[in-house]
Order: C-alpha cells, then structure tokens, then sequence
C-alpha cells in the first residue's frame, strides 16, 4: 500500500540553525516525491519535487531534499533557517497522473 | 501555469443544508480532478477521484451520497456537502494531477466550510 511517513510532528529550531525533516514512503512503483509547506489557514505551496535524474534536488526558499531509494526516504534539509519558514510541511508521494498521498505533517517553529 | 481557482474561499452554513463547492481550470483540462479534506492540524485526507464524464471515485470510508462530486466539463469539478452538519466543518482542497513533466499538481486555494 502506498504510505508516507513523517516521524516528526514538531520540530522546534533557532533561526539561523540547520533543519532537516524527515520522510519515508512506501510505494508499489517508481515514485513521483513533492515536499509542500502550508501556512496557517492557508493553501498549499510546492517547495520541491523529485521524478528522476539527480537526487538531490534543488527547491525554492533555499531548501533541497535528497532522494535515497535504498531508505526509501526523501528528507527536506535547509541549511539556516529563518523565522518566515515557520509553517506545516508535508511530503507526498505519487505515481505520476495518479492520486497525491500525503504525510501526517511535521510542525516547524522558529525561535528567534 | 495551470492554475485551478476554487471558490468559495469560506462559507458557513446553517446544520442540515447543503453547500457546493467548485474548482475550475482556468487554462488547462482537467480530466480528473482529487478532492481532499483537512480537518485542523491534520494532513489532508484524500476524499474522492473525479473524472469528467464519468462516476467518482471514493475512497473507504467517505459516504458518497453526503459528498456529491460531480465532473461534468472538462474545466469544472464540483463537490456538494449535503445536509451538512458541524463535524462536517473542515478545509476541503482540490488538486488536478498535470502529469511529471508538468510539474505534478496544482491545487485550489481551499474551501473553508463551518456548519454551525
């Protein structure tokens, strides 16, 4: 069955320290892998997508996320994080045309 | 870009009515059209597949007679909740699949549905 797996609910860090959120998926075929952030009361934003080629892939606001099939994992990095990337992020997992499965979400807060 | 454009943006609604809800493509066709639910602090849950010109697709556990879907044009997808009632209350998005080298999804801005 198709699944994706986020182990972190919260995650807390200071501004200006290292983030990395995890994600492992399950999935029957090759997987089509979207990371998307989501302010409070607000729409979804596409951060990154993997569908092929080089695995580590490159997003916008300065994140990349590295696809590992061996792990089956797809964790989103951000080198210094900033107090605006305070938000919910969500992977997901799908086969191309097919339905998008997310993950549970993991919370960031920013510490000034 | 492909650009889905959902509206209302909010709504509330009196317990027992109904209310629709409708996703547009503005400048693509959207043959198949997902419909998802986000209840607070949750991710989204995958409610139903539409597909134009044919019956939706629900998934395990959504009562289709209380979440009409209807995908009767190629740039319209439609989900009505009928007889509404306040655990109905929730975010409900819809995202049309544009195929890898597209760029994956594009979403609507989401509705935000109150049954008081």
């Amino acid at each position: 069955a198709q699944s994706v797996t986020q182990p972190d609910i919260h995650i807390t860090v200071s501004e200006g320290a290292s983030l990395e959120l995890r994600c492992n998926y399950s999935y029957g075929a090759t997987p089509y892998l979207f990371w998307y952030v989501q302010s409070p009361g607000q729409g979804l934003q596409l951060l990154l997508k993997y569908f092929s080629g080089d695995t580590l892939v490159q997003g916008i606001k300065g994140f990349e996320a590295e696809f590992k099939r061996s792990q089956s994992s797809f964790n989103l990095r951000k080198p210094s994080v900033h107090w605006s990337d305070a938000a919910e992020y969500f992977c997901a997992v799908s086969g191309g045309y097919n339905k998008l499965i997310f993950g549970a979400g993991t919370r960031l807060a920013v510490h000034p | 870009g492909a650009v889905v454009s959902q509206h209302p943006s909010r709504v509330i609604c009196k317990s027992g009515t109904s209310v629709k809800i409708e996703c547009r493509s503005l400048d693509f066709q959207a043959t198949t059209m997902f419909w998802y639910r986000q209840f607070p602090k949750q991710s989204l849950m995958l409610m139903a597949t539409s597909n134009e010109g044919s019956k939706a697709t629900y998934e395990q556990g959504v009562e289709k007679d209380k979440f009409l879907i209807n995908h009767a044009s190629l740039t319209l997808s439609t989900l009505t909740v009928t007889s509404a009632h306040p655990e109905d209350s929730s975010f409900y998005i819809c995202s049309a699949p544009l195929g890898p080298q597209s760029g994956g999804y594009t979403f609507g801005s989401g509705t935000r549905l109150t049954v008081v």
